[in-house]
């Protein structure tokens, strides 16, 4: 499977844990979007990487998240201190740098925090 | 602040009905639109437009864009209950660095 994988695909966590999760774009894909996404709502952007460089952070993205892409290839996003508003679904997309082209997302990392 | 609003929320109709869906959007550096297709899990690509007034088609979907005026549409003719799903639109905004900007999506249903 060449697609975009996530893992876990689902997560369900008590109140306070920190939780983390994986996302392996397409091989070739220079850049990586994280979205957060609730019941009834479109992908709210959260943060964007080019290659290993975290250009842009959405203001949604609280001090409790970190987000990194170490050797500009997977991606990791940490939730620390949870709390029962992060649960969402987690959509991790990668793209191509060059040209105009679509985002392909992974099956998403379902979070319940309880 | 930029936005995208799709219109209608949601919409339930009759297999073989043919439906429009809605796309408007105000992005401060507008580089493409595009329309997905989620049913469970994850948003899959229906189409991607750049250039107003050339329709693109697939199948029983198309789509063209109206960059004057600012706005997409989506076409389905004679629906399938496989129709059924959530249908996105996201526009790529280039203030900044590039990211996709979604609507709140259209829940399609198609009864048998």
């Amino acid at each position: 499977d060449t697609g975009v994988s996530q893992d876990p695909r689902h997560k369900i966590t008590k109140r306070g844990q920190n939780v983390t999760f994986r996302c392996d774009p397409i091989s070739e894909h220079n850049r990586l979007y994280w979205y957060r996404q609730t019941l009834g709502q479109g992908p709210e952007f959260l943060t964007y990487f080019q290659n290993e460089a975290q250009l842009e952070k959405s203001r949604l993205l609280s001090d409790r998240f970190s987000a990194e892409r170490p050797k500009g290839s997977f991606s990791t996003l940490e939730i620390q201190r949870t709390e029962q508003g992060d649960s969402a679904m987690y959509l991790c997309a990668s793209s191509l740098l060059q040209g105009v082209t679509e985002a392909f997302f992974g099956q998403g990392t379902r979070l319940t925090v309880v | 602040e930029d936005k995208v609003v799709q219109s209608p929320l949601s919409l339930v109709v009759h297999e073989g009905d043919t439906v429009t869906l809605n796309c408007s959007y105000e992005v401060t550096n507008f580089r493409s639109l595009l329309w997905y297709k989620q049913e469970k899990k994850a948003p899959t690509f229906l189409f991607m437009l750049t250039s107003s007034g050339i329709e693109k088609k697939s199948g029983r979907l198309s789509s063209i864009l109206d960059k004057k005026e600012l706005f997409s549409i989506l076409n389905i003719t004679a629906t399938q209950t496989g129709d059924s799903a959530i249908y996105l639109c996201a526009v790529e905004d280039l203030s900044g660095t590039y990211k996709y900007i979604f609507g709140t999506g259209t829940r399609l249903k198609v009864l048998a």
